[in-house]
C-alpha cells in the first residue's frame, strides 16, 4: 500500500500568520490517464471531513483562496496565507491513485496559539 | 445539493452483526462509485471498502476482508455495510464517500460500538 507521511503532526499558528502542511508519498501519485489523484480534507472540531483541495492543487467549490495546495510526484504542500480561527482542525492528504488501497496521511492538528 | 447520510450505527457485542446504510440525493447516484472510510476514536481515517457504480466491482481493506460486505441499490439511491463477526476493533465512526479516485462529498458519519 501506499504510505502518506505528513509533517508536523501539530501545528500551532498565530491568526493571520501563514501555516504549511508537508504530505510525502511512498509512491508517484501520478496516475495513467495524467492526472495526480492527492486531495487535502479538513475536518474541522466535531465534524465530518470535507474535501479542501482536489488533484493537487485545485480547490473545491466555497473553499477560501487562502488555502493553496501544490507539488508533484511524490512530494506535496498544503498552505494557509493567513490562519484565520475557523481553520482549526485536522489536515488529512490522501492519495486516489493508487487502487485498491486508498490511504490517508496521519492527520495534521492546526490549533491557534 | 449533494447529500448524503449514513444510518444503522450503535452499540452490539463482539461477534455480532451489523448493517449501516447511507442513503444518497442530490446526484445520480447510478453514476458514481461509492466509499466506505472509518475513524477510530481519537484515531485517523481509514479506508474500509469501495464499490463500483453498477455495483459489479468491489474491494476491501485486509482488516475487514470476509466480515464486512458492500452492497448498494441504485432504485433507492443507497449503499449499504454488512458487518459481521465485530471486533472491539472495529468501533469507529464510519463515513460513505463518493466518486471512485475523488472523495468529493462526506456523510455526517454513523457510530458503530463494539463492546460486551
Amino acid at each position: 500500500d501506499v504510505v502518506m507521511t505528513q509533517s508536523p503532526l501539530s501545528l500551532p499558528v498565530t491568526l493571520g500568520q501563514p501555516a504549511s502542511i508537508s504530505c510525502r508519498s511512498s509512491q508517484s501519485l501520478v496516475y495513467s490517464d495524467g492526472n495526480t489523484y492527492l486531495h487535502w480534507l479538513q475536518q474541522r472540531p466535531g465534524q465530518s471531513p470535507r474535501r479542501l483541495i482536489y488533484n493537487v492543487s485545485n480547490r473545491d467549490s466555497g473553499v477560501p483562496d487562502r488555502f493553496s495546495g501544490s507539488g508533484s510526484g511524490t512530494d506535496f504542500t498544503l498552505k494557509i496565507s493567513r490562519v484565520e480561527a475557523e481553520d482549526v482542525g485536522i489536515y488529512y492528504c490522501m492519495q486516489g491513485t493508487h487502487w485498491p488501497a486508498w490511504t490517508f496521511g496521519q492527520g495534521t492538528k492546526v490549533e491557534i496559539k | 445539493q449533494v447529500q448524503l447520510v449514513e444510518s444503522g450505527g450503535g452499540v452490539v457485542q463482539p461477534g455480532r452483526s451489523l448493517r449501516l446504510s447511507c442513503t444518497a440525493s442530490g446526484f445520480t447516484f447510478s453514476s458514481y462509485g461509492l466509499h466506505w472510510v472509518r475513524q477510530a476514536p481519537g484515531k485517523g481515517l481509514e479506508w474500509v471498502a469501495v464499490i463500483w457504480y453498477d455495483g459489479n466491482i468491489e474491494y476491501y481493506a485486509d482488516s475487514v476482508k470476509g466480515r464486512f460486505t458492500i452492497s448498494r441499490d441504485n432504485s433507492k439511491n443507497t449503499l449499504y455495510l454488512q458487518m459481521n463477526i465485530l471486533r472491539a476493533e472495529d468501533t469507529a465512526v464510519y463515513y460513505c464517500a463518493r466518486a471512485v479516485r475523488h472523495f468529493d462529498y462526506w456523510g455526517q458519519g454513523t457510530l458503530v460500538t463494539v463492546s460486551s
